[in-house]
């Protein structure tokens, strides 16, 4: 099984400040089958970025995706106050498909 | 527009079972993986089962294995995941999302809400 770790827990900034969420897979994830998605308090989590650097539709620009193997990096450029949330990866390669705990970016 | 919908949570007591259901529309459902990914409330997400678009093969997550099954009916458009045994943690928000092995999830419903208790 992948495990995938977060760094930091919680991320405390303010709007216009940019943003670096880490995701670190126990294995090489082949194929960078990683994704990491947004969930707002009280909604369903949303589809940001898919092999680990390509935007889903609609997602602004903002938001850039890197990485590779082991080490992956979700950077938000400038934060926008709706951008505060919850922020998950997942590698959808190997069964089991695993989530990262998770980040909280807050204010 | 696509949209999947979830129905058939509620509250069970302890060693018995629920299936849950999920409708999808907007896309071409049989070409596309399918999952159930679960969420206590206040907590953080978790993959349950996916499913690949024939339906041929099946993904569990070991929490689930033996006791939860995931099937799809392509015809209908819709997913399912029968879950038998249940025990107090599996008490949680269950999302069906499109998507599966190596196809992301892009489209989520709202969740129907099991809870497992006495």
């Amino acid at each position: 099984e992948i495990v995938l770790t977060q760094s930091p827990g919680t991320l405390s900034l303010s709007p216009g400040e940019r943003a670096t969420l880490s995701c670190r897979a126990s294995q090489n994830i082949v194929g960078s089958y990683l994704a990491w998605y947004q969930q707002k308090r009280g909604q369903a989590p949303r589809l940001l970025i898919f092999v680990a650097s390509y935007r889903a539709t609609g997602v602004p620009d903002r938001f850039t995706g890197s990485g590779s193997g082991t080490d992956f990096t979700l950077t938000i450029s400038r934060l926008e106050p709706e951008d505060f949330a919850v922020y998950y990866c997942q590698q959808y390669g190997s069964s089991p498909f695993t989530f990262g705990p998770g980040t909280k970016v807050d204010i | 527009e696509v949209q999947v919908v979830e129905s058939g949570g509620g509250l069970v007591q302890p060693g018995g079972s629920l299936r849950l259901s999920c409708t999808a529309s907007g896309f071409i459902f049989g070409a596309y993986g399918m999952s159930w990914v679960r969420q206590v409330p206040g907590k953080g997400l978790e993959w349950v089962s996916s499913i690949s678009g024939s339906g041929g093969t099946t993904f569990y997550a070991d929490s689930v294995k033996g006791r939860f099954s995931i099937s799809r009916a392509n015809p209908t458009n819709t997913l399912y995941l029968v879950m038998n045994s249940l025990r107090a943690e599996d008490t949680a928000l269950y999302y069906c999302a499109k998507g599966g092995r190596q196809q992301p999830s892009d489209s989520w419903g709202q969740g129907t809400l099991v809870t497992v208790s006495s």
